[in-house]
């Protein structure tokens, strides 16, 4: 069974300032898809950035992008300029590329991201 | 165009009891699979359906169950309802739309359901 780690329960940020948020993952499969989301005060879960493992080419949108590291299973979700509007609960997730029975998401357990004035 | 709903919002139930809480995706996407998220345990899968048949389900207790319609609107129900069943329930879906990929997998607002 795969599993999501991270290592990350709380983490703050000053306006504009760069933060970086760390996920491990295990996996013995080769082919999958890791996704960031966003989860406000709202709770609602929305997509920040996704990355195809086959994909050697870091994935970025706009102010975010990611470190993909597959031989040391690590994605971490750098956010540059960080905006107070940023300040959510971010989790981590991989999903296997198998589909059919395999089509669901395993998330980490969240990072807490404060955005201070 | 219309994200995923999810139906009701909030909910209280007794103990003892059973609720319904039901799903509509995105207009065109035909998987559609439910989480539980608590404090403790963080989100958890529940289980995945895809035209009306259930793929994928995760290590809940026989309490939970669901079901999908041929419009791919989906129901998850929870018998016997205990203290614990207290969490959001999220509904997602996904499937080949005209602008995004099969592959990703887009949440709803989803549903509070408290048990006292």
């Amino acid at each position: 069974a795969q599993t999501v780690t991270q290592s990350q329960p709380e983490m703050s940020v000053q306006e504009a300032e760069t933060v970086t948020l760390s996920c491990t993952y295990d996996t013995s499969e080769s082919d999958y898809y890791l996704f960031w989301y966003k989860q406000p005060p709202s709770r609602q879960m929305i997509l920040v950035i996704r990355q195809e493992a086959y994909k050697q080419q870091n994935a970025t949108e706009n102010r975010f992008s990611v470190n993909f590291q597959k031989a040391a299973k690590s994605f971490s979700l750098k956010i540059s300029d960080s905006q107070l509007g940023d300040a959510a609960m971010y989790f981590c997730a991989y999903r296997s590329a198998l589909g059919g029975s395999n089509y669901k998401l395993t998330f980490g357990k969240g990072t807490l991201l404060t955005v201070n004035p | 165009k219309a994200g995923v709903t999810q139906t009701p919002r909030y909910l209280i139930k007794t103990r003892g009891q059973q609720v319904t809480l039901s799903c509509s995706p995105i207009s065109g996407h035909r998987s559609v699979s439910w989480y539980q998220q608590t404090p403790g345990q963080g989100l958890q899968f529940l289980f995945e359906y895809f035209s009306e048949t259930r793929r994928n389900k995760g290590n809940f207790p026989g309490r939970f169950s669901g079901r999908q319609f041929s419009n791919s609107r989906s129901e998850m129900n929870v018998s016997t309802l205990e203290l614990g069943d207290s969490a959001l329930y999220l509904c997602a879906s996904s499937g080949k739309d005209g602008a995004g990929s099969g592959n990703t997998i887009y949440f709803g607002e989803g549903s509070w359901l408290t048990v006292v």
